[in-house]
């Protein structure tokens, strides 16, 4: 069966730091991959798809940055943290027999 | 560009009582639409879909939902609902298997 693994599931970071968020998942091949970000508990905002490797697709202008080194995993990244970048990130994926998408536990980022 | 909308901040509903949560969408082509639930600090569970065929379809825990093509509407619904039912929920577009959009999330609140 399918698994998707991400973590940290939280993690606090002071501002101008680095982040490296990583997705990983099992059981499928050639995933479409994608990471979102949550503020306040609500709507969901789609800030990178992938549909292969090395193909990202940015939906938002951003401090953040998306790679897909490999076939099944992802990882979101930034130079240096802004206050603005704090929430809630999560991680997802659908595959070519299954149109829904699985997510993740979510990464609950706050930046100090 | 494909959205989706869901006009409702909140449903309160009484336990017991039939539940209704609308969404509305936009989307070039055939649109696939599928509903989520997000309990507190996790991830989103899947619920339902409409790919193709009948227009009501059933999912997870009694919840159902109708497409009506010509009021671009995936409306989540469900018969009698629980107090375990509050929580938030996303409706969600996509065209074709890769970029997936969700509308702002409605909490859902049954009292007892």
């Amino acid at each position: 069966s399918q698994t998707i693994h991400q973590w940290p599931a939280t993690l606090v970071q002071p501002v101008g730091s680095p982040l490296s968020l990583e997705c990983t998942v099992e059981g499928t091949s050639n995933p479409n991959l994608y990471w979102y970000r949550q503020a306040a508990g609500r709507g969901l905002q789609l800030l990178f798809y992938s549909v292969g490797i090395g193909q990202i697709s940015s939906e938002v202008p951003q401090n953040l940055s998306a790679s897909r080194p490999q076939d099944r995993q992802f990882i979101l990244s930034s130079k240096k943290l802004l206050l603005s970048d704090s929430g809630f990130y999560l991680c997802a994926w659908t595959g070519q027999g299954n149109t829904e998408a699985f997510f993740g536990q979510g990464t609950r980022l706050t930046v100090v | 560009a494909q959205s989706v909308a869901q006009p409702e901040d909140q449903v309160n509903v009484a336990e017991g009582n039939p539940l209704t949560v609308k969404c509305t969408y936009s989307v070039s082509g055939n649109p696939y639409l599928f509903w989520y639930v997000q309990y507190p600090n996790r991830g989103l569970q899947f619920l339902l879909k409409y790919i193709t065929g009948d227009n009501l379809v059933k999912g997870s825990y009694g919840f159902e939902a109708e497409f009506n093509k010509s009021q671009t509407s995936f409306h989540l619904k469900k018969p009698s609902a629980l107090v375990s039912d509050s929580a938030l929920y996303f409706c969600a577009v996509s065209a074709g298997f890769q970029k997936l959009v969700f509308g702002t999330g409605t909490r859902l609140l049954v009292s007892p």
